[in-house]
């Protein structure tokens, strides 16, 4: 109930490529949908989230799309970059009522490569 | 967005010794968030901690082994007892406003 699958597992994709990544989910009390650029030997950091009231949001090269119906979402990388090379998680958090945040359920994550 | 900070960012424990993590926000926030990360692996709760309250564990994760410190808004520890080889891990430390939750650098354990 409270996972989220993430594929694919790996992805290669040439420089001034598109990356696509998708996760799904089962909990409908998810409310919230960030993803996350983790470099080895770095934390987790906050790429681009939505919430379910939107079915798209674009950040630079980074747009997220969310099918609310079928519990989907994914991440598109266009113009893949080399630097982008890193892991990718996405998440899921229940809804909050205050100030407080909420505890992330991550997906398994993707490791993408851009070559050059 | 919260700057975070952890200490000791790494270190090579012995088995049956215990390692506290410390935690640094540079801004007050109620929850913060333990996580367990193996190499390679995704990120699996460990407890929040929010201030003045007793620590909430995941399954799987226990006080004991697990103990959290809240003392106050800004700042948590997480100690890792009796470690065993099982523990060698990164462990991070979040926290946040609202939805958005930041990420310190993490603390690499090796336990031999």
């Amino acid at each position: 109930q409270q996972q989220v699958k993430q594929s694919p597992q790996s992805l290669i994709v040439q420089k001034g490529g598109i990356s696509i990544i998708n996760c799904a989910y089962e909990n409908t009390a998810f409310d919230y949908f960030p993803w996350y650029q983790q470099f080895p030997g770095k934390g987790p950091a906050l790429l681009i989230a939505i919430r379910p009231d939107v079915s798209e949001k674009k950040e630079g090269r980074f747009t997220i799309s969310f099918n609310k119906s079928a519990k989907q979402f994914s991440l598109h990388i266009m113009d893949s970059q080399p630097g982008d090379s890193a892991t990718y998680f996405c998440a899921a958090s229940p809804s909050i009522s205050s100030g407080s945040a909420r505890q992330l359920t991550f997906g398994s994550g993707t490791q993408l490569t851009v070559l050059p | 967005s919260a700057v975070i900070s952890q200490k000791p960012s790494r270190d090579i424990c012995q088995r049956g010794t215990s390692l506290t993590i410390q935690c640094q926000v540079d801004s007050q926030v109620t929850m913060m968030f333990w996580y367990r990360q193996q190499p390679g692996q995704s990120l699996t709760l460990i407890a929040t901690a929010n201030q003045g309250s007793e620590a909430t564990y995941e399954s799987g994760f226990v006080i004991d082994k697990f103990p959290i410190s809240r003392p106050n808004l800004t700042f948590s520890t997480l100690t890792v007892s009796n470690m065993s080889p099982e523990d060698s891990s990164i462990y991070l430390c979040s926290a946040g406003y609202w939805y958005e939750q930041y990420f310190g650098p993490g603390t690499r354990l090796t336990v031999t």
